[in-house]
């Protein structure tokens, strides 16, 4: 059973590039999380997808943006990139009908931005 | 709004003694709470979680946490270190009934000496 994938693990851009990162969630979940995490900071909340949409949002900037597909799968896209988001970015997915709200979580692109 | 606090960003134990990482929270409702571990260049992977079940939960690896709603605490605990525990340990909140995002600690990196 494979788990959360992430592609690509590492990517290096340079300030005002757009970036589009993937993630595959773990089989049979249906809800996928984004997380920010900096370094030597815990992750942060981008936002959340379940069944296309986005449902929940942190407080990222509109710069940041996603997708989820009919299969689940999931795109980070981000522009104007700035030398501040650069840091681990990290996929969790979970089973929406589940009151546990376990998130497994994939591990990680690694963007920097020059 | 929820919030996570760990003690201690760094700490260090030797080989066979007893782990303690501090985690105090703030919730508006009855939390889920979690800990993960993130070993180097990876992702976060689920120690053990909190679902209003049995207050003292077991984890992998011979962790445990208690949660303690009087002193809104969950510490994560071992009673004997080992070498292969150094890592980066993050205490996380969520309220399911508000949507299911976690929101972590800072991190708590251990150090294991021999």
């Amino acid at each position: 059973d494979a788990g959360v994938t992430q592609s690509p693990t590492h990517l290096i851009k340079t300030r005002g590039q757009q970036v589009t990162l993937r993630c595959s969630p773990k089989s049979g979940h249906d809800t996928v999380s984004w997380y920010q995490q900096a370094l030597g900071q815990g992750p942060q909340f981008i936002f959340q997808y379940y069944e296309e949409e986005e449902r929940q949002r942190g407080n990222f900037p509109d710069r940041f943006s996603g997708h989820q597909f009919p299969n689940y799968s999931s795109e980070l896209n981000v522009n104007a990139l700035l030398l501040g988001d650069s840091a681990l970015y990290l996929c969790a997915s979970s089973l929406e009908v589940s009151a546990k709200n376990i998130q497994y979580f994939g591990a990680g692109t690694r963007l920097s931005v020059l | 709004a929820q919030s996570v606090t760990q003690l201690g960003s760094h700490v260090s134990v030797s080989e066979g003694a007893l782990v303690l990482l501090r985690c105090n929270y703030s919730s508006s409702v009855p939390p889920y709470l979690f800990w993960y571990v993130q070993y180097p260049n990876q992702g976060l992977q689920l120690l053990l979680k909190y679902t209003s079940a049995a207050t003292l939960v077991k984890g992998i690896n011979g962790f445990e946490a208690e949660f303690k709603k009087s002193e809104t605490s969950f510490h994560l605990t071992k009673p004997s270190a080992h070498m292969s525990d150094a890592a980066e340990y993050f205490c996380a909140v969520s309220e399911y009934a508000r949507g299911n995002k976690l929101v972590f600690g800072a991190g708590t990196i251990l150090r294991v000496k021999s």
